[in-house]
């Protein structure tokens, strides 16, 4: 397997405009979590899916924050409308199972909001 | 507020010495601990866990230390090789709540010839 594959890597965007994160969680893992990453808070958690449907979803920063797994295969995580503050790396990890705590993390998307 | 907490944003070790990274946390819930490493533009990769009933846990070059009265953790590398030098970031996780991980801020390790 590939392992976690998000895209774009890099995403430079200006304030005001929509911003679209993907990922593809390893094939068969049934958890998936968005993190983002900044200097003051390293790794939060954003939201997590268990099969497709969303659990947890507290640490989603703002209503211009969403997320969506509309399939096994697949997540968005979508910022409307974006802001330089959003500026971060986001990362996107799946896992297999209630009794796996090791998650396997995509390269993440570094988001420049200018 | 920051349950996991690594008070040291970086070390300075030398190549062969030993290498500790601490981490504290505050949620008593917590009962299964990781670390993760990550390279610059990769994403953390895991490294080594330990449960909470255990206080200790060794894989090769390292070890995890785990002292639940003082709830605190510490990553031990020895010995230490310039290929260790990443963040190192600990993490945190509840019985039943699967993969669901509190991140501390991270150390950066930087491992000199």
């Amino acid at each position: 397997d590939a392992g976690v594959i998000q895209s774009p890597r890099h995403e430079v965007t200006e304030m005001g405009q929509e911003v679209t994160l993907r990922c593809k969680p390893i094939s068969g893992h049934d958890y998936l979590f968005w993190y983002r990453q900044t200097m003051m808070r390293g790794l939060e958690l954003l939201i997590y899916f268990n099969n497709n449907v969303p659990i947890d979803d507290s640490g989603m920063p703002e209503d211009r924050f969403s997320a969506k797994m509309p399939n096994a295969s697949f997540s968005t995580l979508k910022i409307q409308p974006s802001e330089p503050r959003d500026s971060a790396v986001y990362f996107c990890a799946s896992s297999l199972g209630v009794s796996s705590t090791e998650a396997f993390f995509g390269q993440g998307t570094r988001l420049t909001v200018v | 507020d920051q349950q996991v907490k690594q008070n040291s944003p970086s070390l300075s070790v030398q190549e062969g010495r030993i290498s500790i990274l601490n981490c504290d946390y505050t949620n008593s819930m917590f009962d299964y601990f990781l670390w993760y490493k990550k390279y610059p533009a990769e994403g953390p990769t895991f490294l080594i866990s330990i449960s909470s009933i255990k206080d200790k846990n060794e894989d090769g070059r390292f070890t995890v230390f785990l002292n639940k009265s003082a709830k605190h953790l510490s990553l031990h590398i020895v010995p230490s090789q310039p290929g260790d030098s990443a963040v190192y970031f600990c993490a945190a996780s509840s019985t039943g709540t699967a993969s669901k991980l509190t991140f501390g801020t991270g150390t950066r390790l930087q491992v000199t010839l």
